[in-house]
């Protein structure tokens, strides 16, 4: 069984870029959350994917976007970068958005704006 | 979800016992105790959670006070890998906000050799 992955580890973009994080979910997962992690802070909440549609949004501007695939992997599009968005980006799966189900969580993708 | 407060930082020697606690005193009734580590460079792992009986499982046990106000995590023997930020969350497990976990600071746990 893989984990979830997610893709580049690191990038850096310069401010007003546009900037796209991918993360593949683990197999039998149909649910996808993305969080944001500044330094030193613990994660927030930035949207949920079930079945390719939005199932639920923190409290981030519309220029956070995402979308989900039939295959449930899931992109994170950034527009118009600032320095804030500096952070770790963090994706997680589960089977189903019922709060029984256990997020897993991956690695994570770096991102510094400059 | 119902707030949290924990320790910003503990130190632990390797081999004893790890004891992390949480205070969350507006806990409603339906909401859980969970419990999540974040190891350096990693992404957040979970630990374990409960409502309000005592829980162990192969990573830790939790400890729920009568009144739900508090918890607290046992590392029963900690080890270097053990070092790591150990978030508690309250969590409603039915409604419609259920699907977000909302962390906190949580705890910086260091263990010495």
């Amino acid at each position: 069984e893989t984990g979830v992955t997610q893709s580049p580890t690191h990038l850096i973009k310069t401010r007003g870029q546009q900037v796209t994080l991918r993360c593949s979910s683990q197999s039998g997962h149909n649910t996808v959350s993305w969080y944001q992690q500044a330094l030193g802070q613990g994660p927030q909440f930035i949207f949920q994917y079930y079945r390719e549609e939005e199932n639920g949004r923190g409290n981030f501007p519309p220029r956070f976007s995402g979308l989900q695939f039939p295959n449930y992997s899931s992109e994170l599009n950034v527009n118009a970068l600032e320095l804030d968005d500096s952070a770790l980006y963090l994706c997680a799966s589960s089977e189903g958005t019922n709060a029984y189900n256990e997020q897993f969580f991956g690695p994570g993708t770096r991102l510094t704006v400059l | 979800d119902a707030k949290t407060t924990q320790p910003p930082s503990m130190d632990c020697a390797e081999g004893r016992a790890a004891n992390l606690p949480c205070n969350h005193s507006t806990i409603s009734g339906n909401e859980y105790v969970y419990w999540y580590r974040q190891i350096h460079s990693q992404g957040p792992q979970y630990i374990i959670h409960g409502l309000k009986n005592n829980e162990t499982n192969e990573m830790a046990s939790l400890i729920i006070t009568e009144d739900r106000k508090s918890s607290t995590l046992i590392l029963p023997h900690a080890t270097l890998r053990d070092t790591a930020v150990y978030y508690c969350i309250v969590r409603e497990i039915s409604g419609g906000s259920n699907y977000k976990l909302t962390f906190g600071k949580g705890t910086l746990l260091t263990v010495n050799p």
